[in-house]
Order: C-alpha cells, then structure tokens, then sequence
C-alpha cells in the first residue's frame, strides 16, 4: 500500500531533551516536506527537500534540522525541544512539485513540557 | 510573498444543499493548486488537484475550479452529506520557490 508514515504518533517530552520523528515514502517520491499545524495559524511549511541530499528551509525552520540521506527518509531533529515547539506534526511527499499531488502521513502530535 | 485565503472560517449548511468554498491567492505564479479534507485529529487527504493551466477538476461530487488571473479557486460540493463535514484546506505550489503554502481551512458542518 502506497503511504507516509510517522513516528511516533504521540510523543510528550521535556524541554531540551533531543527528539527525532521519522517519516518514510514507499512511493519512491523526490519531494518531501515538513509540517507544523497549529490552531489559528493553519499548516507552515518547515523544511522541504528536492532530492537526495536537497534540503531548504521552509516558512518555519528556527529550531528544527532535517536530513535527507535515503529518498524514502526524511527525518526531523529537534535538537533542543522548546515549548513552543508543541504542535501537531505532518510529512508529505510527492513525486515533484509541479505536477503531482502531495501525500501525508497520520500526523505526530508533540507536547514539549 | 505568496498568502492563501479561505473565506469563510466556518459553514454550517442543512444536509442535501450545494455549497461552495472559497480559496483566493496573491501571486498568480503557481505551479497547482491542491483541495485537501482533514478531519478533525487526523492527516490530510488529497480530493483535487489542478494545474495551472487547468480550468476545473471533478471527482464524484466536487468540482474545483481555478481561476489563475484573478488568484481564485473554487471547491463545489453537491448534494452535502453529514459524512462531508470536515475541515477543507487548499495549497498553492508557486512557481517562483519550492514551497507549498496552505490556507487556513474552511471548517464545514453538515446538519443532517
């Protein structure tokens, strides 16, 4: 089955505390990106790679790393988890940008305390 | 910088009518503009896509419209059904970067 998972689902931390939530693509998708959504400010965009070894910053990046060692990966690294970092967390990918439609994962939620 | 527009917020409609949703944005650059349902906790899924130089897409009862001079999108859906409330969210992909910007959503409730 085509899909983009996350992991984890849920994930209650500390301040500081390093953390990184996986996404995979079984679709062989170039395009990858990063989501953050919260209440009253809708979905920004925080990291998104081309490719390969393609990374750039989204609307929202402070605070946050990404990697993109293996096409089907994209992981997001928070390094020093802040409170203002809780939020619900989506991965999409899709085969380019100029053609093809975006799919997401299930979403993360992250509280940080 | 390009910014997307839902109009309204939220829409309560009685179950059965016809309905449409509004997506505008600034800079008419964009690569496609994407309709997306969310429903309330959960992921995104995908209902139309449509490329810039595409008038409208139509899967089952939606019809999504894209007016690109005047930075207008349209998501009709006929014949609501309790089923199709949810939120509905559009994405631009400009043409000028390699980044997908979101609208806030529109927040639909069919009342059966």
């Amino acid at each position: 089955e085509a899909q983009v998972t996350q992991n984890p689902r849920y994930l209650i931390t500390v301040t500081g505390k390093k953390l990184t939530v996986t996404c995979s693509q079984n679709m062989n998708h170039e395009y990858m990106s990063w989501y953050r959504q919260d209440p009253g400010l809708g979905l920004r965009q925080i990291y998104y790679s081309m490719n390969v070894e393609v990374t750039d910053k989204g609307d929202v990046p402070e605070g946050y790393k990404v990697s993109r060692k293996e096409k089907r990966n994209f992981p997001l690294i928070l390094e020093s988890p802040s409170p203002n970092q809780t939020s619900l967390y989506f991965c999409a990918s899709g085969k380019g940008l100029r053609y093809n439609e975006q799919f997401f994962g299930p979403g993360t939620r992250l509280t940080v305390l | 910088k390009q910014e997307v527009t839902q109009i309204p917020a939220a829409l309560s409609v009685p179950e059965g009518e016809n309905l449409v949703l509004n997506c505008s944005f600034t800079d008419s650059a964009i690569y496609n503009l994407q309709w997306f349902r969310q429903d309330p906790g959960k992921g995104l899924t995908s209902l139309l896509l449509i490329q810039s130089s595409q008038r409208e897409q139509t899967s089952g009862r939606l019809n999504a419209s894209l007016d690109k001079s005047s930075g207008r999108s349209t998501l009709y859906i006929a014949a609501s059904q309790p089923g199709d409330s949810a939120t509905y969210l559009c994405a631009v992909s400009p043409s000028r970067d390699d980044k997908i910007i979101f609208g806030k959503g529109t927040r639909l409730h069919i009342l059966p």
